[in-house]
């Protein structure tokens, strides 16, 4: 069973700043079925990134994404007030078959 | 336009059966997987399964087989949860999503508002 870890827990950054934030596979997946989600709270998941690097339709070039193997990294150029959120990378095809790692707060510092 | 829109809230007491709803509007509602998550109170997301209603082929997460039952009606592009009889952890925030595969890269691409399902005595 492949498992999602994302780090760290909460990123505590001020509007301006990069963000970098991680998942690490437990085993190596295939990078066209690894994506980002970002979830406003008291809001739906938003799908921000599929493929490792492809930004989904209307998201904005300040997000970014990248990795290979095992390591997978979301990167937010300059954070922007309404980027404060939770995000979630997902792998899709494998036992199971839709995995969910547990999630990185971004909030202001 | 692509939307996916989810029944309401429900408040049930446990022992009780319920089944939420997921419409799909604006694509080939028939042509996508259409799966479900769970966000139980302050937690992250959880996969419980997915099903594609041309044929209504269902796969659940092991933990969730028995536990809920996914369907679909196709002549209305809606996809359903349902359970026999509730309990207090199944408290929890429902998501549906429609797994698209642009570039043949599967991701949900489309969320429902959610089903928030509140189970209590």
């Amino acid at each position: 069973e492949i498992v999602l870890t994302q780090s760290p827990g909460t990123l505590s950054l001020s509007p301006g700043e990069r963000a970098t934030l991680s998942c690490r596979a437990s085993q190596s997946v295939n990078s066209n079925y690894l994506a980002w989600y970002q979830q406003i709270p008291g809001q739906a998941p938003r799908l921000l990134i599929y493929g490792a690097s492809s930004r989904a339709t209307g998201i904005p070039d300040r997000f970014s994404g990248s990795g290979s193997g095992t390591d997978f990294t979301l990167t937010i150029s300059r954070l922007e007030p309404e980027d404060f959120a939770v995000y979630h990378c997902q792998h899709y095809g494998s036992s199971p078959l839709l995995t969910f790692g547990g999630g990185t707060k971004v909030e202001i510092k | 336009d692509v939307q996916v829109v989810q029944s309401g809230a429900e408040v049930k007491k446990p022992g009780e059966s319920l089944k939420i709803s997921c419409k799909g509007s604006g694509y080939t509602f028939i042509g996508y997987w259409t799966a479900w998550v769970r966000q139980m109170p302050g937690r992250g997301l959880e996969w419980m399964g997915i099903i594609f209603p041309s044929d209504s082929n269902v796969r659940y997460r092991p933990s969730f087989e028995g536990q809920v039952t996914i369907s679909a009606d196709k002549s209305i592009s809606t996809a359903y949860l349902q359970w026999s009889s509730l309990k207090a952890s199944d408290t929890a925030m429902y998501y549906c999503a429609r797994l698209g595969a642009e570039g043949g890269k599967e991701a949900l691409d489309f969320w429902g508002q959610g089903t928030m399902v509140t189970v209590s005595s």
